[in-house]
């Protein structure tokens, strides 16, 4: 079985600033790893993924991920955030050796401010 | 991307009422959909796997005859809520896999159903 933890569930911030919103796994099998991002009363929508290769993935709206294998960890981070970023975001993990369904973490919400 | 599309986004009904959402794949199909439930600020709870053709597949705890799954064709699954309560009151989404055989893990998302039960 697969468990994702997020630390944080709320992490304030100011316009303009970095941001690290973090994710640990565990699991006894490889897996691939999602970041999903959610707007209020709204579905998910893949931000990135890592399937293999690159440890440090780039997604959508300027947000890259880093795969540490030995931390088991997938933090998700941008250099510099916008009010629109405002929204929960999920980490995600599934098993590559199988056809599965995800496990998500309990979510972190990103609160930027002007 | 594959899109998927849930109807109603919003729905509000009396106690002991049937509730019907609809999942729909819109430029792909989709053998497989799940269907999960997040409570407010919490994750998803999948529910259950949606099979095109054949009997849904619940997760641990949650009741058959309470969530009612149809997935008739390849493009549609629908989630019944049946003599619907309160505590049933929830925010519904579902997902599916862009296409057949895809392993990568990747779902693509409904814009997801408010249920308010009165």
């Amino acid at each position: 079985a697969q468990s994702v933890t997020q630390l944080d569930s709320q992490v304030p911030v100011f316009e303009e600033a970095p941001v690290e919103l973090r994710c640990n796994y565990s699991s006894s099998v490889s897996v691939y790893l999602f970041w999903y991002v959610q707007y209020p009363n709204q579905g998910l929508q893949l931000l990135l993924k890592y399937l293999s290769g690159s440890t440090l993935v780039k997604g959508i709206n300027g947000f890259e991920a880093e795969f540490n294998k030995s931390q088991t960890s997938f933090h998700l981070r941008k250099p510099s955030v916008h009010i629109s970023d405002t929204a929960e975001y999920f980490c995600a993990v599934i098993p590559n050796s199988g056809y599965s369904t995800l496990t998500f973490g309990k979510g972190t919400m990103l609160l930027v401010s002007p | 991307g594959a899109v998927v599309s849930q109807h109603p986004s919003w729905v509000i009904c009396k106690s002991g009422t049937s509730v019907k959402i609809e999942c729909r794949s819109l430029d792909f199909q989709a053998t497989t959909m799940f269907w999960y439930r997040q409570f407010p600020k919490q994750s998803l709870m999948l529910m259950a796997t949606s099979n095109e053709g054949s009997k849904a597949t619940y997760e641990q705890g949650v009741e058959k005859d309470k969530f009612l799954i149809n997935h008739a064709s390849l493009t549609l699954s629908t989630l019944t809520v049946t003599s619907a309560h309160p505590e049933d009151s929830s925010f519904y989404i579902c997902s599916a896999r862009a296409w057949e055989g895809d392993d990568t893990g990747e779902l693509f998302f409904g814009e997801g159903s408010r249920l308010t039960v009165l």
